[in-house]
């Protein structure tokens, strides 16, 4: 079954750290880049990171820059995101995604999970 | 950044109705690299258009996405009950780079 599944999140303090972790299944997961895509409640859709297929280029939403570290581990088909630093304004569902197309540098995505939400709050 | 303006905002029509969407584009989007999703409340989105005009794996043909340069269209030809839901345009034109428009709800009237 082709699926990505969320865990990770909770309600965590400002300034404090929390790290997500996407585990995928049903696709070759090593041939495809991901992202992270995250929705503050009530609002819109935000690009937040990328990784390559390989995890030699990470590209970041300047919202988010110096302070969340996208990773993955191909041996376990998982992607990460490390949050530090965390703010208010951070508080959103969180989804991983996977782009329509295995090597390419224009995104869309065919495949989402269903996400997990973080809390920002003192 | 290329920013997406989508209208109406919000959409009241009946099952059976046609619905017109837009989505419109600050600057020319590259390659009619758009894309359009849906998303249902505590749902993740569900991709039903890219390349601005190719359906996705399993999308009905009642949807369908037209235009180019910097407007864009979604049309649902006949709505259904389970259509009514909050849809996404967003644009990939340029390399590493990617927005989503603020979203149109389709409500029921």
């Amino acid at each position: 079954q082709v699926q990505l599944v969320e865990s990770g999140g909770g309600v965590v303090q400002p300034g404090g750290s929390l790290r997500l972790s996407c585990a995928a299944s049903g696709f070759t997961f090593s041939s495809y880049g991901m992202h992270w895509v995250r929705q503050a409640p009530g609002k819109g859709l935000e690009w937040v990171a990328f990784i390559r297929y390989d995890g030699s280029n990470k590209y970041y939403a300047d919202s988010v820059k110096g302070r969340f570290t996208i990773s993955r581990d191909n041996s376990k088909n998982t992607l990460y995101l490390q949050m530090n630093s965390l703010r208010a304004e951070d508080t959103a569902v969180y989804y991983c995604a996977k782009p329509g197309e295995p090597i390419t540098v224009y995104w869309y995505f065919d495949l989402w999970g269903r996400g997990t939400l973080v809390t920002v709050s003192s | 950044e290329i920013v997406l303006t989508q209208s109406p905002g919000t959409l009241s029509l009946s099952p059976g109705e046609r619905a017109t969407l837009s989505c419109r584009a600050s600057q020319s989007v590259s390659s009619s690299y758009l894309a359009w999703y849906q998303q249902k409340p505590g749902q993740a989105p569900r991709l039903l258009i890219y390349g601005a005009s190719s359906r996705a794996t399993g999308i009905p043909d009642r949807f369908s996405g037209s235009g180019s340069g910097t407007d864009f269209t979604l049309t649902i030809s006949r709505l259904e009950p389970e259509d009514f839901a909050v849809y996404y345009c967003q644009q990939y034109g340029s390399p590493y780079q990617l927005t989503f428009g603020g979203g149109t709800k389709v409500e029921i009237k």
